[in-house]
C-alpha cells in the first residue's frame, strides 16, 4: 500500500511570489491534514479536509489557503511568500469512519524555503 | 495555557531502563490520544493511540490516560539507543469548533545512551 505522497521535496522560492504544494493521501483515506512545521513553533495545524471539505482551520493569515479534490488529492496554496514562511510542510491522511479515528500517517513533507 | 504540553526535555536514559514521557491537555472534551516517534530529519510516525482510561500495551510501549487528571503518558521499557527521537504528543476532539483537529505538544527529545 503506497504510503502519503508529497509533491516537491523540496523547494526554494522568493519572497512575493506563490507556492503550491501537492498531496496524495493513502487510497480510502478522506481525511487529510496539513501543518507547519517550524523548530521554533513545533507542528502547527494549517487546515484539514474532509471529503472536500474543509472541516477545521489553524491560525493562519488568509495568504494560506487548501482545497480538496473528488478524488482526496489535496493541495495547499502560500500566496505572497514571507520569509517566515520557511518550513518543512507535512501532509497527513486518516481513514475515518462513524466515531472511529485512528490517527494520521504524515508524507515525508515539502520543505520550503523562502529567500 | 497551551492545549498541550509535554514535559521538557531533553531526556536521556540509560540503554535498558523505562523511558517516561508525560503530557497534559487542556481541553476536557478529548477523546482520542497519539503517540508519534519523530526522527531526526524525519516526517512523525504513529507509535500508539489510546481512547479508554487506564493503561494500552503494545510491545515495549505503554500508552496510560486519565482523563480525569488531563493527563497521557508513554512508557518505552528496555529502552534502546534506536528509541533516541522526538516523541510527540497528539489530542483530538471529535466536536465542536475543534472538530477534524489534531494539536501536538511541542515534543520531547529523548536520548537513549549505551
Amino acid at each position: 500500500k503506497a504510503g502519503v505522497t508529497q509533491t516537491p521535496r523540496y523547494l526554494i522560492k522568493t519572497r512575493g511570489q506563490q507556492v503550491t504544494l501537492s498531496c496524495s493521501p493513502i487510497s480510502g483515506h478522506r481525511s487529510v491534514s496539513w501543518y507547519q512545521q517550524t523548530p521554533g513553533q513545533g507542528l502547527q495545524f494549517l487546515f484539514e479536509y474532509f471529503s472536500e471539505t474543509q472541516r477545521n482551520k489553524g491560525n493562519f493569515p488568509g495568504r494560506f489557503s487548501g482545497r480538496q479534490f473528488s478524488n482526496s488529492r489535496s493541495e495547499m496554496n502560500v500566496s505572497t511568500l514571507e520569509l517566515g514562511d520557511s518550513a518543512l510542510y507535512l501532509c497527513a491522511s486518516s481513514w475515518e469512519g462513524t466515531g472511529e479515528f485512528y490517527g494520521y500517517t504524515f508524507g515525508s513533507g515539502t520543505r520550503l524555503t523562502v529567500v | 495555557q497551551k492545549e498541550v504540553e509535554q514535559n521538557s526535555g531533553p531526556l536521556s536514559v540509560p540503554e535498558g531502563a523505562i523511558a517516561s514521557l508525560n503530557c497534559t491537555y487542556s481541553d476536557r472534551g478529548s477523546q482520542s490520544f497519539f503517540w508519534y516517534r519523530q526522527y531526526s530529519g524525519k516526517s512523525p510516525e504513529l507509535i500508539m493511540f489510546i481512547y479508554s482510561n487506564g493503561d494500552k500495551e503494545d510491545g515495549r510501549f505503554t500508552a496510560q490516560l486519565n482523563k480525569a487528571s488531563q493527563y497521557v503518558s508513554l512508557l518505552i521499557r528496555d529502552s534502546q539507543p534506536s528509541d533516541s527521537a522526538t516523541y510527540l504528543c497528539a489530542v483530538r476532539n471529535a466536536g465542536g469548533t475543534s472538530y477534524g483537529k489534531l494539536t501536538f505538544g511541542q515534543g520531547t527529545i529523548l536520548t537513549v545512551h549505551p
